[in-house]
C-alpha cells in the first residue's frame, strides 16, 4: 500500500486477554517504530526496529509488551495479560532511514485499545 | 538526552489570527527539532523540520517555525489561522545520529469562527 497500514483499528478485550496489534510499513523502509498514544500524555516511544539489528525496546514499559518485526517488514506488538492502564492508540511509523537522523517518520492511522 | 516541553495543552484562536505554539527543547547534543500534526482520527505528518541549516523553517500549509539556541525553542507559528488548522501539534526532538524521536505532549489547537 502506499501509507503504513495498521490493524485492528478498534480493538475492545477484556482485562487479563492477550491481545495482537499489526503493522504494514511502507515498503522499502528499514526502519519501524510503535508509540503509544495515551490521553494527555503525548506520544510514549515503545520499540524500535533498524533492518535485521537488535531492536532498541528501551521504551517497552513491562515485560507483559513484546514485538517482533517477520523478515523485515511487517510488525506485530503484543500485549499479554492486558490491564486497563494499556487502554491507548497504539501508533506504527516506518522511516526510510533512521528517523531520529530525518524526523521523516510516517504513521499509520494508529490501533485504539480498550481494555475493560 | 533528548526532551520536549510544549506549553499549553489547549491553545485557542479566532480565524485569521496569529497562531503562536510554544516548544522547549532539552538536549545534550546540537538537535534535530520538527513539529508534527494530527488531524481527527489520522496519523501523525510531518510539518517541518530544523536539523541545523537554516534557522527558520518553513513547512506545509503556510506554518513556520525558528530555532533559537539561547532560548532552546523552537515555536511554531502561522501569520493567520484557518478553520483547517485544527487539530493537535506535537513538537519532537532528536539528536545528531540518534534514532529515535522524542515527543512532547501534544497542544490541541482550537480556531473559532
Amino acid at each position: 500500500g502506499a501509507g503504513v497500514s495498521q490493524s485492528p483499528s478498534n480493538k475492545v478485550t477484556e482485562k487479563g486477554k492477550d491481545v495482537e496489534l499489526r503493522c504494514d510499513p511502507i515498503s522499502g523502509h528499514t526502519a519501524l517504530y510503535w508509540y503509544r498514544q495515551s490521553l494527555g500524555q503525548g506520544l510514549e516511544f515503545l520499540i524500535y526496529f533498524q533492518g535485521n539489528s537488535a531492536p532498541d525496546k528501551s521504551g517497552l514499559p513491562s515485560d507483559r509488551f513484546s514485538a517482533e518485526r517477520t523478515g523485515g517488514s511487517v510488525s506485530t506488538l503484543t500485549i499479554q495479560r492486558t490491564q486497563q492502564e494499556d487502554s491507548a492508540v497504539y501508533l506504527c511509523a516506518s522511516s526510510l532511514l533512521a528517523g531520529g537522523q530525518t524526523g521523516e517518520l510516517f504513521f499509520g492511522e494508529g490501533s485504539r485499545l480498550t481494555v475493560l | 538526552a533528548q526532551s520536549v516541553t510544549q506549553l499549553g495543552s489547549h491553545v485557542s484562536v479566532s480565524e485569521g489570527a496569529l497562531v503562536l505554539l510554544r516548544c522547549n527543547y532539552s538536549s545534550s547534543v546540537p538537535p534535530y527539532l520538527f513539529w508534527y500534526v494530527q488531524y481527527p482520527n489520522q496519523g501523525l505528518q510531518l510539518l517541518l523540520k530544523y536539523t541545523s541549516a537554516a534557522t527558520l523553517v518553513k513547512g506545509i500549509n503556510g506554518f513556520e517555525a525558528e530555532f533559537k539556541k539561547s532560548e532552546t525553542s523552537f515555536h511554531l507559528t502561522k501569520p493567520s489561522a484557518h478553520m483547517s488548522d485544527a487539530a493537535e501539534y506535537f513538537c519532537a526532538v532528536s539528536g545528531t545520529g540518534a534514532n529515535n524521536l522524542f515527543f512532547g505532549t501534544g497542544t490541541r489547537l482550537t480556531v473559532i469562527p
